[in-house]
C-alpha cells in the first residue's frame, strides 16, 4: 500500500536556523510528490512539487526539496527560518497510475515552530 | 478567479442532524476532491469527481455521506444523521486534468469546520 511518513510531528528551530522537515514515501509506481503548508484554520497552500525531471525542486518562500529515489525520501529544507514560517507542513504523494490517479495521500504533518 | 471557495466556513450541529457543505472549484477545473482532516492529522481522501461523474469513493465515506456535482461545477457534501466522530475540517480541492497528460496540482479551499455536539 502506498503511504507517506513524516518523521517528527513537531520541529522547533530558531529564527535564522536551517529548517529540515523529513518525508519518506512508499509507492510501487513512480510518484508525484508535494509539500503543502497549512496555517491555523486555513486550507492548504502548495509549497512545491516534484513530477519528473530535476530532482531538486524549488518552491515558494525560499523552500526547496530533493527527491531521492534510492532513499524514497522527499525532505523539505529552508536555509534560514523566518517567524512567518511557523505552520503545519504536509508531505503528500499523488499516484499517477495509468494517468488516472488524482487523489493525494498525505502524511500526518509536521508542526514547525520558530523561536525568536 | 478567487480560487476554491467553501461554504460555510464553520458549522455547529446537534448529533443526529443533517448538514450540507458546498464547494465552488476554480472555474476551469474539471476535477474536484473532498478530504476530511481531523485534529492533528493529515487530510484523508473521501471522494473525487471528474466533471459530474464521481470516479472514486474512499471506504471512509460511509452510507451517511453523499457527494454530488450535478452540473460539473460546484459540489455538495451531505452528512446525514451526524455523529460526534464526524467533527472535522472538510476540505475541497480542484485540479485540471488532461487525458494523456495528467493533473495539474490540486488547489485547496479554506475548508468547512464541522463541530457535532
Amino acid at each position: 500500500a502506498q503511504s507517506v511518513t513524516q518523521l517528527g510531528s513537531h520541529v522547533s528551530v530558531s529564527e535564522g536556523a536551517l529548517v529540515l522537515l523529513r518525508c519518506n514515501y512508499s509507492s510501487s509506481v513512480p510518484p508525484y510528490l508535494f509539500w503543502y503548508v497549512q496555517y491555523p484554520n486555513q486550507g492548504l497552500q502548495l509549497l512545491l512539487k516534484y513530477t519528473t525531471g530535476a530532482t531538486l525542486v524549488k518552491g515558494i518562500n525560499g523552500f526547496e526539496a530533493e527527491f531521492k529515489k534510492s532513499e524514497t525520501s522527499f525532505h523539505l529544507t529552508k536555509p534560514s527560518a523566518h517567524m512567518s514560517d511557523a505552520a503545519e507542513y504536509f508531505c503528500a504523494v499523488n499516484l499517477q497510475i495509468g494517468g488516472q490517479g488524482g487523489k493525494l495521500i498525505f502524511g500526518q504533518g509536521t508542526e514547525l515552530s520558530v523561536k525568536p | 478567479d478567487t480560487g476554491v471557495s467553501q461554504n460555510p466556513r464553520h458549522k455547529i450541529t446537534k448529533r443526529g442532524q443533517n448538514v450540507t457543505f458546498r464547494c465552488d472549484p476554480i472555474s476551469e477545473h474539471n476535477r474536484l476532491y473532498w478530504y476530511r482532516q481531523t485534529l492533528g492529522q493529515g487530510p484523508e481522501f473521501l471522494t473525487y469527481f471528474q466533471n459530474e461523474a464521481q470516479l472514486e469513493k474512499s471506504r471512509l465515506l460511509s452510507d451517511r455521506f453523499s457527494a454530488e456535482r450535478p452540473k460539473g461545477s460546484f459540489s455538495t457534501l451531505e452528512i446525514q444523521r451526524t455523529e460526534q466522530g464526524d467533527s472535522a475540517m472538510y476540505l475541497c480541492a480542484s485540479s485540471l486534468y488532461w487525458a494523456g497528460v495528467g493533473n495539474t496540482e490540486a488547489f485547496f479551499g479554506q475548508g468547512t469546520r464541522l463541530t457535532v455536539v
